[in-house]
């Protein structure tokens, strides 16, 4: 399963952008790049991917290296909904998530 | 907007009991998933199914799992001798197709075995 590495929590404000960071130095040329969320109690939640071209939709956008190696994913104006746990995820096709501890974002009202 | 269904919420069971977990995937979606979450822990991969059949599953998904999909809208989890280690948060989750596709979370059926 190919690995990412992310920092274990970070903290930002309420109304100011997030950017998460996501290291994947042994990505494939077919690995997607994912993320998730999981709220308090909740299950996962799709955010975003993506393969080579930076992404935006309406949760967040994603941007990929030139080199595919690392990503960030950034909460353009962050919420205390957006309190959550991110996983940063490389996915093939159908295949099973692999989770890893992902990121706790704190976000300070 | 669409979402994946669990029932029940919570479940509470005799340690040797069996139990089915039950979920309804999202309706156009071909492959299914469960995964599991233990209290403080990391989300596990449990099972992927698709075309009515097993297509991957790990290493704590042993005899006494099993999955099936009876009738073309449900989706279950087995466990068919629960152990005390078995209580987690199971989670089902559904993809549409095999490219570059999201998957769907259920909210999770809280297994406690007591």
């Amino acid at each position: 399963d190919a690995k990412t590495t992310q920092p274990n929590s970070m903290e930002s404000n309420e109304e100011e952008p997030v950017h998460l960071p996501c290291n994947h130095s042994t990505i494939s040329g077919t690995d997607y790049i994912h993320w998730y969320r999981q709220l308090p109690s909740q299950g996962p939640e799709y955010v975003i991917h993506g393969l080579t071209s930076n992404v935006n939709n309406r949760m967040a956008s994603l941007a990929i290296a030139e080199d595919r190696k690392s990503s960030t994913l950034i909460l353009h104006r962050a919420t205390l909904r957006d309190a959550a746990v991110y996983y940063c995820i490389l996915r093939q096709g159908a295949q099973k998530l692999v989770f890893g501890q992902g990121t706790r974002l704190t976000i300070n009202p | 907007e669409p979402e994946v269904t669990q029932t029940p919420s919570h479940q509470v069971t005799q340690m040797g009991q069996e139990v089915i977990l039950r979920c309804v995937p999202i309706s156009n979606h071909l492959y299914f998933y469960w995964y599991r979450q233990i209290l403080g822990q990391k989300v596990e991969f449990l099972v992927s199914f698709y075309n009515n059949e097993i297509s991957e599953k790990s290493e704590i998904f042993d005899d006494q799992f099993s999955v099936e999909r009876p009738d073309g809208s449900n989706f279950t989890l087995k466990i068919r001798s629960t152990k005390l280690e078995d209580s987690a948060m199971y989670f089902c989750a559904s993809s549409e197709a095999l490219w570059n596709t999201e998957a769907f979370f259920g909210q999770g059926t809280r297994l406690t075995v007591v």
